[in-house]
């Protein structure tokens, strides 16, 4: 099976702009969840998405908004960028829990830099 | 509260000794799954190991095993006859109860083998 797959892997945008983010997920894999990673922050957890439904939401501002297609594949947008945005955003997949926890499947994610 | 703290930022073990990397948890649900993860400089987030919190037993998987101890609420992680290829920053992770997918990371633990 192809492992989670996160496009692009290097991102390098200007204070202000937008920037959109792609996560293909396992093939079978429902659940699709996004995370912030930074040096001074450590991993933080930004949505969960579902079968197409946001069922987690993390501490982030508006700005920060995600979807999630039919296909399971999901994208992540974040707009007015700020510097302090700059981070590694971690895409992972799970197959739905059910009576036994499954674990997040991480892709290579995305290295965003704000200038 | 933290939901997950590692309190190691840094450890360093001898190629072929074994090393425990320290995780506390805190939570109220009585239902939660405890995860490791690694991840080496690339960037990958790989996942180790997985206990639940009514497993009767410690977790194992190859060189890794997880001590278990649930009324100290603690997850250590036990990696046996440490390799180079060991070196890589250590996440702690918890996620609890039966609704959503959010993982709680800790702020890692760098382990350092040397040959």
């Amino acid at each position: 099976k192809a492992g989670v797959t996160q496009t692009p892997r290097y991102l390098i945008k200007t204070r202000g702009q937008q920037v959109t983010l792609s996560c293909s997920p396992i093939s079978g894999h429902r659940s699709v969840s996004w995370y912030q990673q930074t040096p001074g922050q450590g991993l933080q957890f930004l949505f969960e998405y579902f079968s197409e439904t946001q069922r987690n939401k993390g501490n982030f501002p508006g700005r920060f908004s995600g979807r999630q297609f039919s296909n399971s594949r999901s994208e992540m947008n974040v707009s007015t960028l700020e510097l302090g945005d700059s981070a590694l955003y971690l895409c992972a997949s799970s197959s739905d829990p059910g009576q036994k926890y499954s674990p997040l499947h991480f892709g290579n994610g995305t290295r965003l830099t704000v200038t | 509260a933290q939901k997950i703290t590692q309190t190691q930022p840094g450890m360093f073990v001898q190629e072929k000794e074994a090393v425990t990397l320290d995780c506390t948890y805190d939570t109220s649900d009585p239902s939660y799954g405890l995860f490791w993860y690694k991840q080496p400089s690339s960037g990958e987030m790989i996942f180790l190991i997985y206990q639940g919190s009514y497993d009767q037993q410690n977790a194992t998987e190859g060189r890794y095993s997880l001590n278990f101890q649930k009324a100290r609420k603690s997850a250590n992680l036990v990696i046996s006859a440490s390799q180079l290829g060991d070196s890589a920053m250590y996440f702690c992770a918890m996620r609890e109860g039966w609704t959503g997918n959010q993982f709680y990371f800790g702020t890692g633990t760098s382990l350092t083998v040397i040959p």
